[in-house]
C-alpha cells in the first residue's frame, strides 16, 4: 500500500519550453502533496505544499509563476516548470501525505538544454 | 520552525558491522520521526518511523530510538549488507511541515 507514482521519470527539453510532471497516489487519497527539488548529493528542498482544491503554498524563494502547481483531485498533483532554463535542471520528487507519513514518488530527472 | 541536524554525513562500515546515524531536532512539539532510504536515482523510501509516545521501535535489522528530553533520535542498522548502501534521511514533524536532515551516505563494504 501507499504507492506514489511520478511521470515522466526523465525528461529532456529545450530552453524556453514548459514541462509538466504528474504525481499520483495510486492506492490512497491525499489531500496534501508536496513537491521537492534535490540537487546532486544534497538533501530534499521543499518547494511547495499542494492542497487539493486550493492554491499551493510556496516556500520562500520559490517562484510561483515559474513552478505552477495544480492539485485538482485527491490522487493527482501536477508541477509545471514554465519557460524552463538550464538552471532548472534537477531531480524533482513529489510526496503524498497519508496520516503523519509522507510517501515519495520515484522522482523526475529534468534536463534543460 | 523545526531544524533537524543529522550526523555523520558519510559513514563507511564493513559488511556485518552495525551502523548508527543520529539526528537532533529543535521543536519540542515535533511528535513524528520517520527515516527514509534513498538509492541513487530513486525517490526516498520509508523504512521505519517512531512517534513521541514510544522510546524504541525495531523491525528486523533496523531499529530507531527516541529521546524526547534530549530531542534526539537515532537509526541503528545491524548486520549490515552491501544492499544497505544508500543515503538515509531522518525527518521530524509536528503540526507543521516535515523537516529533513541533510542525509547520511552509508557505504557497506563487502
Amino acid at each position: 500500500g501507499a504507492v506514489v507514482s511520478q511521470h515522466p521519470s526523465r525528461v529532456i527539453c529545450k530552453s524556453g519550453t514548459s514541462v509538466k510532471i504528474e504525481c499520483r497516489s495510486l492506492d490512497f487519497q491525499a489531500t496534501t502533496m508536496f513537491w521537492y527539488r534535490q540537487f546532486p548529493k544534497q538533501s530534499l528542498m521543499l518547494m511547495a505544499t499542494s492542497n487539493e482544491g486550493s492554491k499551493a503554498t510556496y516556500e520562500q524563494g520559490v517562484e510561483k509563476d515559474k513552478f505552477l502547481i495544480n492539485h485538482a483531485s485527491l490522487t493527482l498533483s501536477t508541477l509545471t516548470v514554465t519557460s524552463a532554463h538550464p538552471e532548472d535542471s534537477s531531480f524533482y520528487i513529489c510526496s503524498a501525505k497519508l496520516g503523519d507519513t509522507q510517501y515519495f514518488g520515484p522522482g523526475t530527472r529534468l534536463t534543460v538544454l | 520552525g523545526e531544524n533537524v541536524e543529522q550526523h555523520p554525513s558519510t559513514l563507511s562500515v564493513q559488511e556485518g558491522d552495525s551502523a548508527v546515524i543520529k539526528c537532533t531536532y529543535s521543536d519540542s512539539a515535533s511528535n513524528y520521526f520517520p527515516w527514509y532510504k534513498q538509492e541513487l536515482g530513486k525517490g526516498p523510501q520509508l523504512i521505519i518511523d517512531i512517534r513521541s509516545n514510544v522510546g524504541e521501535k525495531k523491525d528486523q535489522r533496523i531499529a530507531v530510538t527516541l529521546n524526547k528530553t534530549a530531542k534526539h533520535f537515532s537509526l541503528h542498522i545491524t548486520e549490515t549488507q552491501p544492499e544497505d548502501s544508500a543515503v538515509y534521511f531522518c525527518a521530524a514533524s509536528g503540526d507543521n511541515d516535515m523537516r529533513f536532515g541533510a542525509g547520511t551516505r552509508l557505504t557497506v563494504k563487502p
